[in-house]
């Protein structure tokens, strides 16, 4: 059975700081990998979907990497800003998207 | 404007009545699947399916029945809820299961007394 890990589960930085997410599962027969912002009670918002085929893919200031062969995935975040202060999730799709723990992620003005 | 709709977003709820929450998409997305969300267990697939008609468990079935009589809706049935159900309930599509993104609905807050 497929299982995602996060970390770290908890995340405070200044503003301006680069960051790096981490993501790690134990299958990688998958078909890609996404990650998601969750404002608190909020629906998730899609950032970034790598296929497996492919080894990163960047959005802005996001830039999210796949080693599928090591079962790891890194979102960085550069020059964070207030803005940014979420959950961040990782999944990975089979026949089903299983998720990581998340990581919350508060950036201090 | 692409997107998930579910209905109701919130909802209280007494033991034992039956309920439906619905989930319609307008993309055309052969795949569609419900999730629950609770503290600490975090994300958990609830059923999915890949097609009209096509349906199938995910990690945590017991307690919901789903239905794929048409391509753009996927209802949760609660046939007879109980307080373990109080959860944040998403439904999610992508184009097809594989190499597609997944869009989330706006989640439907459940809380059964």
């Amino acid at each position: 059975k497929q299982e995602v890990t996060q970390i770290p589960a908890a995340l405070s930085v200044p503003e301006g700081e680069n960051l790096v997410l981490n993501c790690s599962f134990t299958d990688s027969a998958i078909y890609n990998l996404q990650w998601f912002r969750q404002d608190p009670g909020k629906g998730l918002t899609s950032l970034l979907l790598i296929q497996s085929s492919q080894r990163e893919q960047t959005s802005g200031r996001l830039n999210a990497s796949l080693d599928k062969s090591s079962g790891r995935s890194t979102l960085y975040i550069a020059a964070s800003q207030p803005g940014d202060s979420a959950t961040y999730l990782c999944a990975v799709r089979r026949n089903m998207l299983t998720f990581g723990g998340g990581t919350r992620l508060m950036v201090k003005p | 404007e692409a997107q998930v709709t579910q209905n109701p977003r919130y909802l209280i709820t007494v033991t034992g009545k039956k309920l439906t929450v619905t989930c319609s998409q307008n993309m055309n997305h052969e795949y569609m699947s419900w999730y629950r969300q609770d503290p600490g267990l975090g994300l958990r697939q609830i059923y999915y399916s890949m097609n009209v008609e096509v349906t199938d468990k995910g990690d945590v079935p017991e307690g919901y029945k789903v239905s794929r009589k048409e391509k753009r809706n996927f209802p949760l049935i609660l046939e007879s809820p109980s307080p373990n159900q109080t959860s944040l309930y998403f439904c999610a599509s992508s184009l097809r299961v594989e190499n597609t993104e997944a869009f989330f609905g706006q989640g439907t807050r459940l809380t059964v007394v």
